[in-house]
């Protein structure tokens, strides 16, 4: 069964700070993108790759920067963390663009 | 995942027609979104519950907490429709997806 780890399960950051959440997925899958879910919302792409060392903007990218130095790892970074970026992040994987494995999820609390 | 079973895994319609797909849960969950998954990876939100049923257009979703199951039906189905549908439940302060239905509409 497809594997995405995600780290660390929940984070506690200050505004303006640097936020790092990163994901792995050990099922060579050439997609991997980055989700938010906001209560009571459903999840929207923040941003996605196909391949490695190159990432594409999804639906929300403005405050939010990603890298994917290698297939198995994505990251999702948050230069100057603020407050409307308390979320639930998710990292997924596909291997044909269809089918999605997800992550447990990463709980961003910005104080 | 291990928390929420998701069928069927594909679907095939032809146009017109409908049919249900289901989510079952090993344990309580408070609410239930359904999901449809475009072609640039974005989840288009269909349908958030915390009991009871809500329709919209063709779509109709069902969720009873209790009995531990959600229901995501289509009627009149189009080719538009075609795409992966996925149920994602929220129970224990997490959030647990289902495996996803790869739907197929033909003419």
């Amino acid at each position: 069964e497809a594997a995405v780890t995600q780290s660390p399960r929940s984070k506690v950051a200050v505004t303006g700070g640097k936020v790092t959440l990163s994901c792995h997925q050990t099922n060579n899958h050439d997609y991997m993108y980055w989700y938010r879910q906001d209560t009571g919302h459903g999840l929207r792409l923040i941003h996605y790759s196909y391949v490695a060392d190159s990432t594409e903007k999804g639906d929300i990218p403005d405050g939010y920067k990603a890298s994917r130095p290698s297939q198995e790892n994505f990251s999702l970074i948050l230069e100057l963390a603020s407050l409307s970026q308390t979320a639930v992040y998710f990292c997924a994987s596909s291997d044909d663009a269809e089918t999605l494995y997800f992550g447990s999820g990463t709980r961003l609390t910005v104080l | 995942g291990d928390q929420v079973e998701q069928s069927p895994s594909a679907l095939s319609l032809h146009e017109g027609t409908g049919s249900a797909l289901r989510c079952n849960f090993t344990t309580t969950m408070r609410a239930v979104q359904w999901f449809r998954k475009n072609s640039r990876g974005s989840l288009i939100n269909l349908f958030y519950l915390a009991s009871g049923t809500k329709e919209n257009g063709r779509l109709k979703s069902a969720f009873d907490s209790k009995e531990r199951y959600s229901t995501l039906h289509i009627r009149d189905a189009q080719l538009e429709d075609s795409g992966t549908y996925f149920c994602a439940a929220e129970g224990n302060n997490r959030i647990f997806f289902g495996d996803g239905t790869q739907l197929v509409v033909k003419p």
